[in-house]
């Protein structure tokens, strides 16, 4: 089944403790990026990559690394999360980064950072 | 500046009756990709339908069409039959041809009742 795969679902940590959450797709994707939504400011991204070894920032970086070794896997990492790093997370992937491709999206990683 | 508008917070349809969500965009890019998504209250995201700028017919997928009117900038949702498991978050985003995100509205909240 074509699908986009993120660990864990639900995650609770403390501040500066660093964590990642994982992300994995298996439709050869070119292109892939995180998002997080939070109530009232909707989904924003924050980091993509058109391919591997390619990143680059969204609109909301601060605090967030990536890395996009593998073709299939971009994961996120919190190197000292915060609490107003507490959101629901999203990975998603496309063909490509052309206006005509779709995202897919995972099914969420909830984050609390206490 | 790229913007996405749902003005309709929350909507109400009686099962098996259609509804209409409504999406405004605002963009000066001539290609573009519009998407509607799904979140249901377990919180993926699942992409419904796409719409193109270059389209000359409404998309259509199943119980969902989109009713693109171009000139006024809107691209509205169309669910036919509603079903109890239609109630969810609806999104309305664009994609243009020179940005590699994908811009989401603030949602729609459906509530399908018996």
């Amino acid at each position: 089944e074509a699908q986009v795969t993120q660990n864990p679902r639900y995650l609770i940590t403390v501040t500066g403790k660093k964590l990642t959450v994982t992300c994995s797709q298996n439709m050869n994707h070119e292109y892939m990026s995180w998002y997080r939504q939070d109530p009232g400011l909707g989904l924003r991204q924050i980091y993509y990559s058109m391919n591997v070894e390619v990143t680059d920032k969204g609109d909301v970086p601060e605090g967030y690394k990536v890395s996009r070794k593998e073709k299939r896997n971009f994961p996120l990492i919190l190197e000292s999360p915060s609490p107003n790093q507490t959101s629901l997370y999203f990975c998603a992937s496309s063909f490509s980064g052309e206006f005509n491709s779709p995202l897919h999206f995972g099914n969420g990683t909830r984050l609390t950072v206490t | 500046a790229q913007k996405i508008t749902q003005t309709q917070p929350g909507m109400f349809v009686q099962e098996k009756e259609a509804v209409t969500l409504d999406c405004t965009y605002d963009t000066s890019d001539p290609s573009y990709g519009l998407f509607w998504y799904k979140q249901p209250s377990s919180g993926e995201m699942i992409f419904l339908i796409y719409q193109g700028s270059y389209d000359q017919q409404n998309a259509t997928e199943g119980r969902y069409s989109l009713n693109f009117q171009k000139a006024r900038k809107s691209a509205n949702l169309v669910i036919s039959a509603s079903q109890l498991g239609d109630s969810a978050m609806y999104f309305c985003a664009m994609r243009e041809a020179y940005t590699d995100k994908l811009i989401f509205g603030t949602g729609t909240r459906l509530q399908v009742f018996p």
